[in-house]
């Protein structure tokens, strides 16, 4: 069974930063792209990044270039967010996502929030 | 990147058929066949029920179908049950290599 499980969130300020951890267990992790997505309260869903499965080549969403890093550690099976310079409409549940086919995403983990206030 | 359109709401009768439409640009959802629907129901993680515009994982039941047409794609549930009250979102790979999301449906099954 296919299990991705997210941590690292919680409460930071402004300014601050974070990184979070998708742990995946239940398939070859090194034969799939991941990514990141999040969904602000009561708001829908982005797609925030993604990476290959080797790590070489990755892609962000506008709004987080030059402050959010995603990155990948194969021989333990995790996925990464780095987030730095953290603002208030970072607010979010994160959620880390297996790809299929290249184009959706069949696995979700459970989410992990992240708030951004002082 | 603009967020796909959605109406807010949607509602049905048990045993009913609902359409959701989602409208893209020729950028994403009429550039290619890659639009997916997911099933969320709150506090949760989304589901996929629907990928590359009208097939369905394993497990998900026949009742949903979906289909596009230019710019716009339809997820169809049929045989409303209690149990498909919960929000729908589609999604689109676009030409920017990214993913973009509609701002997410509200199924009501009255």
């Amino acid at each position: 069974e296919v299990q991705l499980v997210e941590s690292g969130g919680g409460l930071v300020q402004p300014g601050g930063s974070l990184t979070l951890s998708c742990a995946a267990s239940g398939f070859i992790f090194s034969d799939y792209w991941m990514s990141w997505l999040r969904q602000a309260p009561g708001k829908g869903l982005e797609w925030v990044a993604n990476i290959n499965p080797d790590g070489s080549d990755r892609y962000h969403v506008d709004s987080v270039k030059g402050r959010f890093t995603i990155f990948r550690d194969n021989a333990d099976n995790s996925l990464y967010l780095k987030m730095n310079s953290l603002r208030g409409e970072d607010t979010a549940v994160y959620y880390c996502a297996r790809h299929f086919g290249g184009d959706t995403f069949d696995s979700w983990g459970q989410g992990n929030l992240v708030t951004v206030s002082s | 990147q603009s967020a796909l359109t959605q109406p807010a709401s949607v509602s049905g009768s048990p045993g009913q058929s609902i359409t959701i439409s989602c409208t893209g640009t020729s950028s994403d959802i009429g550039g290619y066949d890659y639009v997916s629907w997911y099933q969320q129901y709150p506090g949760k993680a989304p589901k996929l029920m629907i990928y590359d515009v009208s097939k369905r994982p394993s497990g998900v039941s026949n009742r949903f179908s979906a289909s596009k047409s230019g710019n716009t794609a339809s997820l169809t549930i049929s045989g409303l049950q209690a149990e498909d009250e919960a929000d729908y979102y589609c999604s689109s790979y676009t030409s920017r290599i990214t993913w973009v999301f509609g701002g997410g449906t509200t199924l009501s099954v009255l």
